[in-house]
């Protein structure tokens, strides 16, 4: 099965703190994501990665940026946290290529910015 | 731009009994996938069933079923038997088959009682 590993299930930061969110999988999937997950808006994707080194902007990449130094490892940076960052962040894989591969997802991170 | 909408935020169903979870979504294009998720109660997301727009033939996984209308851009998950495992939020997603990162509605949250 694969495995989508998020650093930490809670996680509780000061307004202005540069965050870190980190995700593993462990299946050589191309693809990584990151998603946030608000109550009546569903998963938004902040940005997504298609190889190492690659990333693409997604719906609302403002406030954040991706790095992607290993196939397997995908961070999600908030350069200075703000409370309207509070939120659920779920990290995906999935394989490459054009097909109807499905994402596999994270157990999510639940961060608060007080 | 694609778009994905589920119009029922809550829906319940009473055990054993069968209930069916709306999606429409918007697309000029004809080649493309659909996915339903699902994610319980601080639990991780899953993928419940797939269909590849080329198929006429919805698809089916043990319970879970889908309506697929392809000229009426409709996807929906039909849960026979319900059981209390069920309750959860499920989402559907769409994902271009020239694409890479998947659209998601907002979801639907399904409680089931006994």
């Amino acid at each position: 099965d694969v495995k989508v590993t998020q650093s930490s299930r809670y996680l509780v930061k000061r307004t202005g703190e540069k965050v870190f969110l980190e995700c593993v999988q462990d299946m050589d999937h191309e693809n990584m994501f990151w998603y946030r997950q608000d109550p009546g808006l569903g998963l938004r994707l902040i940005y997504f990665s298609y190889d190492v080194k690659m990333k693409e902007k997604g719906d609302i990449p403002e406030g954040y940026s991706v790095s992607r130094e290993k196939k397997e490892r995908f961070s999600l940076i908030l350069e200075s946290a703000s409370t309207n960052q509070t939120s659920m962040y779920l990290c995906a894989s999935s394989w490459g290529g054009y097909s109807n591969q499905p994402q596999h997802f994270g157990d999510g991170t639940r961060l608060s910015i007080l | 731009a694609q778009t994905v909408t589920q119009s029922q935020p809550e829906m319940s169903v009473q055990e054993a009994e069968t209930v069916t979870l709306s999606c429409t979504y918007d697309t000029s294009e004809s080649d493309y996938y659909l996915f339903w998720y699902k994610q319980p109660p601080s639990r991780q997301m899953i993928l419940v069933i797939r269909q590849e727009a080329y198929k006429q033939q919805n698809a089916t996984e043990n319970r879970f079923s889908v309506n697929f209308q392809k000229a009426a851009k409709s996807f929906s998950l039909k849960i026979s038997d319900s059981q209390l495992g069920d309750a959860a939020m499920y989402f559907c997603a769409y994902k271009p088959q020239a694409g890479t990162a998947l659209i998601f509605g907002k979801g639907t949250t399904l409680s089931v009682s006994s």
